[in-house]
């Protein structure tokens, strides 16, 4: 069974105190891994797509990478407004488009 | 978000009772999904579409169906709603394999009295 799993499920960190967090992943044939990021009472944003095992994407003070069992997201020198839920989601070859969500890390990033 | 609206935002309704919500794009992409969104369990898919009248089930899709009659709206129905479907549900689009991530709508709550 195709599944996801994030951790932590909570992180709360200091303005300016560098983190990942984690998405381990089993799935039979990977068509891509996704990042999205969600605000209260809102729907996810994306943020990135990983296709294949050491590719790496960034965006301001993310940086997202990829193993071939799991992924990270790095948060560097963080600010408040990175505050907010992290999803982690997965494409398998044998599923078509459909998405599997993990359960999210929500970050909480105090000044 | 720009290129999807989900209506209505918010809506209560009685255990029993038909309820249908909306799925609106403006960027003629060939996929739209509808998952729900509960604590706990996170994301899961209820039905996907991938074409006019081309619809599929997802992981949860007992007592909900779809309808896509045209390329830009795609409908969740619950014949009729019980609490257990008191949930966040959010309608999202794509372009297709490789292309990408999703887009998602801003969500519906819906909650079932």
């Amino acid at each position: 069974e195709d599944q996801v799993t994030q951790s932590p499920e909570a992180l709360r960190l200091q303005e300016g105190e560098s983190s990942s967090l984690n998405c381990s992943y089993t799935v039979s044939g990977l068509r891509g891994l996704f990042w999205y990021r969600q605000d209260p009472g809102k729907g996810p944003e994306f943020l990135f797509t990983l296709y294949s095992a050491g590719e790496e994407k960034e965006k301001e003070r993310l940086k997202a990478t990829l193993t071939k069992k799991e992924s990270f997201l790095h948060i560097t020198a963080p600010k408040p407004e990175d505050s907010a839920t992290y999803l982690c989601a997965v494409q398998a070859r044998q599923a078509g488009t459909a998405l599997i969500f993990g359960k999210g890390t929500t970050l909480s990033v105090s000044s | 978000d720009a290129g999807i609206t989900q209506s209505p935002r918010h809506k209560v309704t009685e255990t029993g009772t038909p309820v249908t919500l909306r799925c609106h794009q403006t960027e003629n992409h060939r996929y739209m999904y509808w998952y729900r969104q509960d604590p706990g369990h996170g994301l899961r898919l209820i039905h996907y579409s991938y074409g006019v009248k081309d619809t599929d089930k997802g992981e949860v899709s007992d007592g909900y169906s779809v309808s896509r009659s045209k390329t830009e709206d795609f409908l969740l129905t619950l014949e009729s709603a019980t609490s257990s479907q008191t949930s966040v549900y959010f309608c999202a689009i794509s372009e297709g394999l490789g292309q990408g991530g999703y887009t998602f709508g801003s969500g519906t709550r819906l909650t079932v009295v």
